[in-house]
């Protein structure tokens, strides 16, 4: 009865590949995200979703599209993989998005997808 | 651009001391959470305080928000092992999308 999961916890690929990482949440909550963690834990957000519409669209290369195709679910592809992409990304979800008072944002994050580029 | 500057970003303690953990900001955020990251596992959320001056305390832990709502602080008192692991402070930014914006971090090593 996991709350937030993702698949696979392990990528390993080539340079120039293209991959995507799954996530599903059975909160039932409307908001996902897609974080990323550099090699010195930084964590910085990336994409959030709405109920199915996206809300937070950071600086992050076209390479990577997410796609929401329900509100349970979050999927990120990343096209032409590059070594700077090695890092672990980390979906999550919360009851509202963060831009709705202070309650009822609290994140609940997956395990981690440890992606690795050679 | 917000940041949030947490110090230090390493603390090797052994079993039974205390130690504080400061996330530092130049900016004002409407609140600020502090989560804790298990290696191989996601960040798990420890506690999020509100109001200026606000003192939150979860067994061991306390939990302070700054008066001017720019800076927090983690104090464990009587550490143990199983404290051990990654401390992230988080605010909520003042976009309009309200995103967090995450500390880089504090590794905490409780040595028995």
């Amino acid at each position: 009865d996991t709350a937030v999961s993702q698949t696979p916890k392990y990528l390993v690929t080539q340079m120039g590949n293209d991959k995507s990482i799954k996530c599903e949440q059975n909160l039932g909550h409307d908001t996902m995200y897609w974080y990323k963690q550099d090699s010195k834990k930084f964590l910085k957000i990336m994409f959030s979703y709405n109920n199915k519409e996206l809300i937070i669209n950071e600086t992050v290369p076209n390479r990577f599209s997410p796609k929401s195709p329900d509100k349970a679910h979050l999927n990120l592809h990343i096209n032409s993989l590059e070594l700077g992409d090695s890092a672990v990304y980390f979906c999550a979800s919360s009851q509202d998005p963060p831009n709705r008072g202070v309650y009822g944002n609290e994140q609940f994050f997956g395990p981690g997808t440890r992606l690795t580029v050679l | 651009t917000q940041l949030l500057e947490q110090s230090p970003q390493f603390l090797s303690i052994q079993e039974g001391e205390n130690l504080t953990v400061y996330c530092n900001s130049s900016s004002v955020f409407s609140s600020l959470q502090w989560y804790r990251q298990e290696p191989g596992e996601g960040p798990v959320l420890l506690v999020t305080v509100v109001t200026g001056g606000e003192v939150k305390k979860l067994k061991r832990l306390t939990f302070q928000f700054g008066d001017a709502r720019k800076d927090s602080s983690l104090h464990i008192t009587a550490a143990q092992t199983g404290d051990t692991g990654l401390y992230l402070c988080a605010g909520h930014g003042s976009s309009n999308t309200g995103k967090l914006i995450f500390g880089q971090g504090t590794t905490l090593q409780v040595k028995p």
